[in-house]
């Protein structure tokens, strides 16, 4: 399964909200996760299930979506979310992939 | 958080083999089904192979598939993954990630956490 996502990269200021989009190329119900990684660190899980956050993620990350198009959205952007984002399905669980990735990166 | 600590890593020429190892600090590892992703230099992250607590399931990536190895010895609390006819292509860094679990013990679900990491290069 292919996971498509858009933009590549998305220039913002602290302070404004952004959505992130990943599309599959065939229906993965809910099975979706976003992960975060900043320069020189290891991901880290935000969501799972499309719209479940992780242990200890703040509310101004919110997932929606299911079947083929999901978004990520991060409300009131802090200097410690400018970084590259992933989305993953596990709907072929034998196969999970990730997506190409978005660099949300400051205006 | 669980902690997670690759080693192993190093330069290597084409065509030649190298065991990666995963350990775990403050919890059993042994508990948990494991995965390797890697990421090559600037570029995303790619799933590489899965192994659940007990061994019985193991899963490779495409890319990856007859050529690496994914084991674990529980007793020490470790595991591996060795890497055969090594090819440039598969420089990168290599992450051992904790799965998630789910509803169904054995099979992959989500990667909560993950180790720093450990950097292959594969060039003559």
């Amino acid at each position: 399964i292919v996971l498509t996502q858009s933009p590549a990269t998305l220039s913002v200021s602290p302070g404004e909200s952004v959505t992130l989009s990943c599309r599959a190329s065939q229906s993965v119900g809910v099975y979706l996760a976003w992960y975060q990684q900043t320069p020189g660190q290891a991901p880290r899980l935000l969501i799972y299930d499309a719209s479940t956050r992780a242990t200890g993620i703040p509310a101004r990350f919110t997932g929606g979506g299911s079947g083929t198009d999901f978004t990520l959205t991060i409300s009131g952007l802090e200097p410690e979310d400018f970084a590259v984002y992933y989305c993953q399905q596990r709907m072929n669980w034998r196969r999970p992939t990730f997506g190409g990735g978005t660099k949300v990166e400051i205006k | 958080q669980l902690q997670l600590v690759e080693s192993g890593g190093g330069v290597v020429q084409p065509g030649r083999s190298l065991r990666l190892s995963c350990s775990a600090s403050s919890f059993i590892l042994s508990d948990f089904d494991v995965h390797w992703v890697r990421q090559a230099p600037g570029r995303g992250l790619e799933w590489v192979a899965f192994i659940s607590s007990d061994e019985k399931n193991k899963f490779y990536g495409d890319s990856v598939k007859g050529r690496f190895t994914v084991s674990r010895d529980n007793a020490k609390n470790t595991l591996f993954l060795q890497m055969n006819s090594l090819r440039p292509e598969d420089t990168a860094m290599y992450y051992c990630a904790k799965d998630q679990g789910g509803e169904v013990r054995g099979l992959p679900y989500y990667f909560d956490s993950w180790g720093h990491g450990t950097l292959v290069s594969v060039s003559s």
